[in-house]
């Protein structure tokens, strides 16, 4: 199957900062990423859609100055936590599929950010 | 509003046991109904499914997929302590590659 990597696993930094997470589908090209969160013992929950070569769209709830995503190649979406805070802590996920029609969609190993 | 509603939200059986994971959903435009199974990382990506009542398998794991009553199952036979884990059930809509995705089960499986 497609693969799709994450870095880093895992990050762990200071209230205030920014944190970057890269996200890349290694065998296939994607002008669609998914960038997910998930909460301990809860389901993924959707943040936003990253699309190659213009603006990401963002659900509803989740601030677009806070979580900026770039997806700058047709292999490569990047989330950026900004100014982050002990409640920015969670498991994030990217997902990209190999857009053929069939929709399946591929995960990232997942990044476990932690803000002290 | 779409949605996907995933039972038992838990489980748990021993080993040898068959287990019946259940998926309904209500969504405009179904596309295609997924099942994922989620150990200590992200998910890894089990079966798609897009047209009704053909069987996909792929070792102990099974699934089928109703379009007419909305609802797809998973069947995992002669479970293992490795089955043990979340099973997502997500729902793919035409017009974007979105997924939208139940609770989970989480399966227990004891020696």
């Amino acid at each position: 199957g497609a693969v799709v990597s994450q870095h880093p696993s895992r990050v762990i930094c200071k209230s205030g900062t920014s944190v970057k997470i890269e996200c890349r589908s290694l065998d296939f090209q994607a002008t669609t990423m998914f960038w997910y969160r998930q909460f301990p013992k809860q389901s993924l929950m959707l943040m936003a859609t990253s699309n190659e070569g213009s603006k990401a769209t963002y659900e509803q709830g989740v601030e677009k100055d806070k979580f900026l995503i770039n997806h700058a190649s047709l292999t490569l979406s990047t989330l950026t936590v900004t100014s982050a805070h002990p409640e920015d802590s969670s498991f994030y996920i990217c997902s990209a599929g190999p857009g053929t029609g069939d929709y399946e969609q591929y995960f990232g190993p997942g990044t476990r950010l932690t803000v002290t | 509003e779409d949605k996907v509603v995933q039972s038992p939200l838990s489980l748990v059986v021993h080993e040898g046991d068959t287990v019946t994971l259940n998926c309904s959903y209500e969504v405009t435009n179904f596309r295609s109904l997924l099942w994922y199974k989620q150990e200590k990382k992200a998910p890894t990506f089990l079966f798609m499914l897009t047209s009704s009542g053909i069987e996909k398998k792929s070792g102990r794991l099974s699934s089928i997929l109703d379009k007419k009553e909305l609802f797809s199952i998973l069947n995992i036979t002669a479970t293992q302590t490795g089955d043990s884990a979340i099973y997502l059930c997500a729902v793919g809509v035409i017009s974007n590659e979105k997924l939208v995705f139940g609770k989970g089960t989480k399966l227990t499986v004891n020696p």
